[in-house]
């Protein structure tokens, strides 16, 4: 098993829709998670970190993370034609490690 | 506030060839990682680099080496340049003692392409 996956996708979604994605993780990163969003041609942005159980709001974004089930979710609200990217899951295996991330889900917000 | 900065933005080079990336940390930051990303893929690790010496390795061959210079800025060198290195290399800088989260932040990149 992968350190960190994804779904894929692709994910397409109406504006003003919830976009849901998802990542799950192994037992050897148990750390910190991380969603990093990234524009076509682009370098990834940091948008979210999540360390403890449960739900962490920043405006539109919601991560959530669930150790029990070693899953970790990003739902953006309200979505926009400017959310359009691929969404990037990260996780770290140690305080001071590296990141591994998932392959990436490519969103498509259409008007 | 100075964000990450990469040199160059764009390489070309043909096989066999080495090559020499350049990256300065943001302002404040302490230690410098370097990801590999092909088309379709997410970053995968290659080293990083904290008072100038390499503390992790991914799984990449010693082709690949780095430095880490007084200033915290990096290079990363890769030798013997092949096909398959074309990618886009990342920076990424973090401070170490910035607690549970310890986030990366990434500069633009260097798209290498070899021929």
């Amino acid at each position: 098993q992968k350190e960190v996956e994804q779904n894929s996708g692709p994910l397409s979604v109406p504006e003003g829709a919830i976009a849901s994605l998802n990542c799950t993780y192994s037992d050897r990163v148990s750390q910190s998670f991380f969603w990093y969003r990234q524009y076509s041609g682009k370098s990834p942005e940091l948008i979210m970190s999540i360390y403890s159980n449960g739900d962490k709001e920043d405006g539109r974004f919601t991560a959530q993370l669930n150790k029990a089930s070693q899953y970790v979710s990003l739902l953006i609200r309200d979505s926009q034609p400017s959310d359009s990217a691929t969404y990037l899951c990260a996780a770290r295996g140690s305080t001071l490690g590296r990141l591994y991330f998932g392959r990436g889900t490519q969103l498509t917000v259409w008007p | 506030d100075a964000g990450v900065t990469q040199s160059p933005t764009h390489l070309i080079k043909t096989r066999g060839q080495q090559v020499t990336l350049r990256c300065s940390p943001k302002s404040g930051h302490d230690t410098v990682s370097w990801y590999q990303q092909a088309l379709g893929q997410g970053p995968q690790f290659i080293f990083q680099y904290y008072e100038e010496e390499e503390r992790q390795r991914g799984n990449f061959p010693d082709r690949f080496s780095g430095h880490q210079f007084p200033n915290y800025s990096s290079e990363l060198n890769v030798n013997a340049l092949l096909l398959g290195d074309s990618a886009l290399y990342l920076c990424a800088s973090s401070l170490l003692t910035s607690g549970k989260y310890n986030e990366q932040f990434f500069g633009p990149g260097t798209r290498l392409t070899v021929l």
